[in-house]
């Protein structure tokens, strides 16, 4: 079966740190660029950041930009966002997904169920 | 960057009735080298993750019912559902993947049953 699964969400003090994990099966994960995509409560999808399959090109929000690094362990058949100086509107639920092709420009055809980050004092 | 507006903003229909949600962006997403729309359509329910329905503007995802269609081309799309059942209640999205990211979505609409 096809399968994502987002950890490493938790509470976390403004300005403090989180990495969070996601672990794909299933699929040749190496053939695949992924995303991260986060949705604060009651509100809608914003796309954080991109990584292709060999994490040769990286794109980010500009709301994340500086602060979050995304990157992935093909061997480990998992992807990453480690997240700095997180502030209150970095609170959300963040799923990794992966593109239905490794090519510039695809839909996001596989989610994970995603994990809660919380940034509060 | 490209912005995609959703109309509306939350739409109520009958059970069996059509249902249509609108997507405009603020530029074409239609690549010209292979006249391919990049647009997706994404039904997310609550306490859910997104589901893709629709990618390439018209083209089902696999073990999507046929009462799911998209259709548009540049800037204006639409998303139809032919005969709405109870399980579609959800949130709808559109999103833009032309080119290299930003990949935007649109705000999301509530479809709810009359």
């Amino acid at each position: 079966e096809v399968q994502l699964v987002e950890s490493g969400g938790g509470l976390v003090k403004p300005g403090g740190s989180l990495r969070l994990s996601c672990a794909a099966s299933g699929f040749t994960f190496s053939s695949y660029s992924m995303n991260w995509v986060r949705q604060a409560p009651g509100k809608g999808l914003e796309w954080v950041s991109s990584i292709s399959s060999s994490s040769s090109y990286i794109y980010y929000a500009d709301s994340v930009k500086g602060r979050f690094t995304i990157s992935r362990d093909n061997a480990k058949n998992s992807l990453y966002l480690q997240m700095n100086s997180l502030r209150a509107e970095d609170t959300a639920v963040y799923y990794c997904a992966r593109d239905k092709a490794d090519a510039v420009g695809a839909a996001f055809d596989i989610w994970g169920q995603g994990t809660m980050v919380t940034v509060s004092s | 960057d490209i912005v995609m507006t959703q109309s509306p903003d939350s739409l109520a229909v009958s059970l069996g009735e059509r249902a249509t949600i609108n997507c405009k962006s603020s530029q074409s997403v239609l690549y010209s080298s292979n006249n391919k729309n990049y647009l997706a359509w994404y039904q997310q329910k609550p306490g859910q993750p997104p589901k893709l329905l629709i990618y390439w503007a018209s083209t089902r995802e696999s073990g999507v019912p046929d009462r799911f269609s998209g259709s548009g081309s540049g800037t204006d799309f639409t998303l139809t559902i032919s005969s709405l059942q109870a399980e579609d209640v959800a949130v709808y999205y559109c999103q833009q993947y032309y080119s290299t990211p930003p990949y935007g979505f649109g705000q999301g609409t509530k479809l709810e049953i009359k």
